[in-house]
């Protein structure tokens, strides 16, 4: 099962805030999320691990609810570098990525 | 170090065509993935394999092979091609499977 993403897309000015969020119906032990630019790979932004632990990016941050099977991404003071397509990814064996959120930073 | 790489970048296939995708990571790592991502979608798991000398099936198997020759290359190979088989696919890697993945830059796949 895929997880689901919110917002499907989002606009934003430099120096704006934004939070995408990414829920399963399954119980989630880890989340992982990835961002893509246009005709790229997806390039790897952080892991959040059952019991709280992170590991990732240092100008992003994210959460982890295990009860609400929830995690959200915050990114904060939103540069023109983070426009691109946020993924996140769920799965202990064989990963099911989010149909992603579209994010575009204008000047 | 070159990571993940993949050959070829493109590739134009004709219905009822086979090829193979080539993958090579030099990181090292144990497992390995092949995703493909259609227009406008996220990532979809075709198969994977955990460690060397085993595979599985992901979300989307059907119409697909893979051959994990040793740790570092996994292959992927279309038998019959078809039009639905159109596609952006990337091979992956990661030191384990619940470890951040690393992506190669991806083959575009056009069948017609």
């Amino acid at each position: 099962q895929q997880p689901v993403q919110s917002p499907q897309a989002v606009i934003l000015r430099e120096g704006e805030d934004a939070v995408i969020n990414c829920s399963s119906s399954k119980a989630l032990y880890s989340v992982h999320w990835y961002r893509q630019k246009h005709g790229e790979a997806p390039v790897f932004l952080m892991i959040l691990l059952k019991g709280g632990e992170q590991k990732g990016h240092e100008k992003i941050s994210a959460s982890f609810n295990e009860k609400k099977q929830q995690s959200s991404l915050y990114l904060t003071a939103s540069q023109l570098s983070y426009s691109g397509t946020y993924f996140c990814g769920t799965g202990e064996v064989g990963m099911r990525f989010g149909a992603g959120t579209r994010l575009t930073v204008k000047p | 170090n070159a990571g993940v790489t993949q050959t070829p970048k493109f590739q134009v296939l004709k219905t009822g065509q086979s090829m193979t995708l080539q993958c090579a990571q030099d990181m090292n790592h144990n497992s390995m993935y092949w995703y493909r991502q259609d227009p406008g979608m996220g990532l979809r798991l075709i198969y994977y394999s955990a460690s060397e000398g085993t595979t599985d099936k992901g979300e989307v198997p059907n119409g697909y092979n893979v051959s994990r020759l040793n740790k570092r290359e996994f292959s992927l190979r279309l038998e019959s091609a078809a039009p639905s088989q159109t596609s952006v696919y990337f091979c992956a890697s990661s030191e384990r499977v619940t470890y951040e993945q690393y992506f190669g830059p991806g083959t575009r796949l056009t069948v017609t």
